[in-house]
């Protein structure tokens, strides 16, 4: 079954401590994206690859650090220095550049920070 | 700076009557701009695109440099029309969308 796999689904931290969402992808996709999704705040960009080992800031990027070592891969670390980590968030990725506008989407990880 | 605004959090109608989701945009250069659904338990995905003057599942969009809209409309809603709808900028050089906060559509019996 092709397509963008998030994983956990659901993921419950203490305050202070770090933790990584992991995105893959099977669609021979170059770039990758992650979002937020906040109620009334719609998606908002953390962070953007759009090949292997090179990555982009995106419009909230701090207190999150990403890595892109491979094609298929693109995990995002929310660290203690995110002031706001619970948040639903979204993986994408598309073929290349975003000429045809297409992303494609993962099912989401909800993160909750008690 | 780059910016989608849909003013309407929810907006609800009746099975049967017209639809119109409204967008606005700032953007400095070439707008491109698209139309992104969520139904219920699935994944967001593009639902059209202006470029391509296109009408999926009965919706249309059509962009107003003018009035810098690209508001989404359908002229009878279905109740499987209901569903989150964003509407999205290519921004960055065409690298990257930027999505507006987005409007629930509820469609009524």
């Amino acid at each position: 079954d092709g397509g963008i796999t998030q994983s956990p689904k659901y993921l419950f931290r203490k305050e202070g401590q770090n933790v990584t969402l992991s995105c893959e992808q099977n669609l021979n996709h170059d770039a990758m994206y992650w979002y937020r999704q906040d109620p009334g705040q719609g998606l908002r960009l953390i962070y953007y690859s759009q090949i292997v080992n090179d990555f982009q800031k995106g419009d909230i990027a701090e207190g999150y650090s990403v890595s892109r070592e491979k094609k298929e891969s693109f995990p995002l670390t929310v660290t203690s220095a995110q002031k706001n980590p619970t948040a639903f968030y979204l993986c994408a990725s598309s073929i290349n550049s975003l000429n045809t506008g297409e992303l494609f989407f993962g099912e989401g990880s909800r993160l909750t920070v008690l | 700076a780059q910016r989608v605004t849909q003013p309407e959090k929810l907006l609800s109608v009746f099975k049967g009557a017209p639809v119109e989701l409204k967008c606005n945009y700032s953007y400095s250069g070439s707008p491109e701009l698209f139309w992104y659904v969520q139904y219920s338990r699935q994944r967001l995905q593009l639902l059209l695109r202006h470029i391509s003057r296109e009408s999926i599942k009965g919706f249309t969009a059509d962009l107003n440099k003018g009035e810098t809209s690209f508001h989404l409309k359908k002229p009878f809603a279905q109740e499987e029309d209901s569903a989150m709808y964003y509407c999205a900028l290519l921004t960055g050089g065409g690298n990257k969308l930027t999505f507006g906060t987005g409007t629930q559509l509820k469609v009524e019996l």
